[in-house]
């Protein structure tokens, strides 16, 4: 159980473009998911928390018009990166957390490439 | 404030040798918990412990064990005969008890050569 899948696993786009990347929870309801930016060889860091529902608590310092996260169901959160830029190209990360626990479950993570 | 230090940058052993990767944390909470998470090439990362600020027993799982100090604030990783798929990124983690937010170190790269 508790297992959490991102789509797409990979994605190369143009510069200007936007991005949407997928997080599900596939066998239980997320009431918070997480977003997390990991650089090469750098650790993760937070983005932003969503709560089904509500809007996204974003970190200091991540812009909360380039960075739209949409959670709409108990089952799935939605990272759009609008009008991309190569700087933007890292691996994105998403957690989920369910009802009854607070333990987070990670997704496999989806490489962005911005050309 | 909440920090996670992992001084490791990268380490180097040969099959078969122990390894220790150290991670110190700080904070103010008296309730916090404590990860270990391992990253390997593919990316997605594998949760191999969870340990509560109130609970200092060692534990030890197979080739694994942790030492949980709470008085040098430290929780340190010990991999027992390493293999060569141990080699991965580590990571050190820190949640409040106030909040789900995790706070990751910097991780710790590890190879593991034949």
């Amino acid at each position: 159980g508790a297992v959490v899948s991102q789509h797409p696993s990979w994605v190369i786009c143009k510069s200007g473009t936007s991005v949407k990347i997928e997080c599900r929870s596939l066998d239980f309801q997320a009431t918070t998911m997480f977003w997390y930016r990991q650089f090469p060889k750098q650790s993760l860091m937070l983005m932003a928390t969503s709560n089904e529902g509500s809007k996204a608590t974003y970190e200091q310092g991540v812009e909360k018009d380039k960075f739209l996260i949409n959670h709409a169901s108990l089952t799935l959160s939605t990272l759009t990166v609008t009008s991309a830029h190569p700087e933007d190209s890292s691996f994105y990360i998403c957690s989920a957390r369910g009802r009854l626990g607070d333990e987070q479950f990670f997704g496999p993570g989806t490489r962005l490439t911005v050309l | 404030a909440q920090k996670v230090t992992q001084a490791q940058t990268e380490i180097s052993v040969v099959e078969k040798e122990d390894v220790t990767l150290d991670c110190v944390y700080e904070t103010r909470d008296t309730t916090y918990y404590l990860f270990w998470y391992k990253q390997p090439p593919s990316g997605e990362l594998v949760f191999l412990i969870r340990r509560n600020s109130f609970d200092e027993q060692n534990e030890i799982s197979g080739r694994y064990s942790w030492n949980f100090q709470k008085s040098t604030s430290s929780f340190n990783f010990t991999i027992t005969a390493s293999q060569v798929v141990d080699s991965a990124v580590y990571f050190c983690a820190l949640r409040m008890d106030s909040s789900y937010k995790l706070i990751f170190g910097s991780g710790t790269r590890l190879l593991v050569r034949p």
